[in-house]
């Protein structure tokens, strides 16, 4: 079975440009998260989407902004791009919403976003 | 609010020894759970093994285990006869319930010694 895939791998843009990532989960899965990965730190949680409903967002601006597809796909969007969002950004699924604590999530290998 | 800290941004280790990498956590939540991830080069994040905060024993998974001490808030990784492919970072990371987003560490580069 195929795993959570991203595209594109790599990406580059300007500073005021605009970029949309893709995820695709793995069969099954109706949860998609997204997370931002700056070099040098662990993942920071973005958004939570199940069954095409936001069910969570981080402290991000409203620059960023995801949707999810009736097929669980899902996109997440930036905005005006700024040098600071230069990151590795990972899509992660899992079967539900993650109501328990042991809801484990599966990642992308990511999109590398780089803002010249 | 949930906190991980990690504070060993590096380790080294000599091949088929084992290694502990640490990790702390802070919440208030007396529910929770705690994880492991392995991020190679490639950027994959991949599960490694859960502890839930009410588990009695420490997890196990292959030649990973998870050394748990709630009172010290700890969650210890121990892998044993490290292998040149464990050479990557590592995250600690946890959830409390009713749909927390998984809370992440800044993570250990372990690189393993031939």
């Amino acid at each position: 079975d195929a795993g959570v895939t991203q595209s594109p791998t790599h990406l580059i843009k300007t500073r005021g440009q605009h970029v949309t990532l893709r995820c695709s989960p793995i069969s099954g899965h109706k949860s998609v998260s997204w997370y931002q990965q700056v070099l040098g730190q662990g993942p920071q949680f973005i958004f939570q989407y199940y069954e095409k409903e936001e069910r969570g967002r981080g402290n991000f601006p409203d620059r960023f902004s995801a949707r999810q597809f009736p097929n669980y796909s899902s996109e997440l969007n930036v905005n005006a791009l700024l040098l600071g969002d230069s990151a590795l950004y990972l899509c992660a699924s899992s079967m539900s919403t993650g109501e328990g604590t042991n809801e484990k999530l599966f990642f992308g290998s990511g999109t590398q976003l780089s803002v010249l | 609010a949930q906190k991980i800290t990690q504070t060993q941004p590096g380790m080294f280790v000599q091949e088929k020894e084992a290694v502990t990498l640490d990790c702390t956590y802070d919440t208030s939540d007396p529910s929770y759970g705690l994880f492991w991830y392995k991020q190679p080069s490639s950027g994959e994040m991949i599960f490694l093994i859960y502890q839930g905060s009410y588990d009695q024993q420490n997890a196990t998974e292959g030649r990973y285990s998870l050394n748990f001490q709630k009172a010290r808030k700890s969650a210890n990784l121990v892998i044993s006869a490290s292998q040149l492919g464990d050479s990557a970072m590592y995250f600690c990371a946890m959830r409390s319930t009713g749909n927390t987003p998984l809370v992440f560490g800044k993570g250990t580069r372990l690189s393993v010694i031939a």
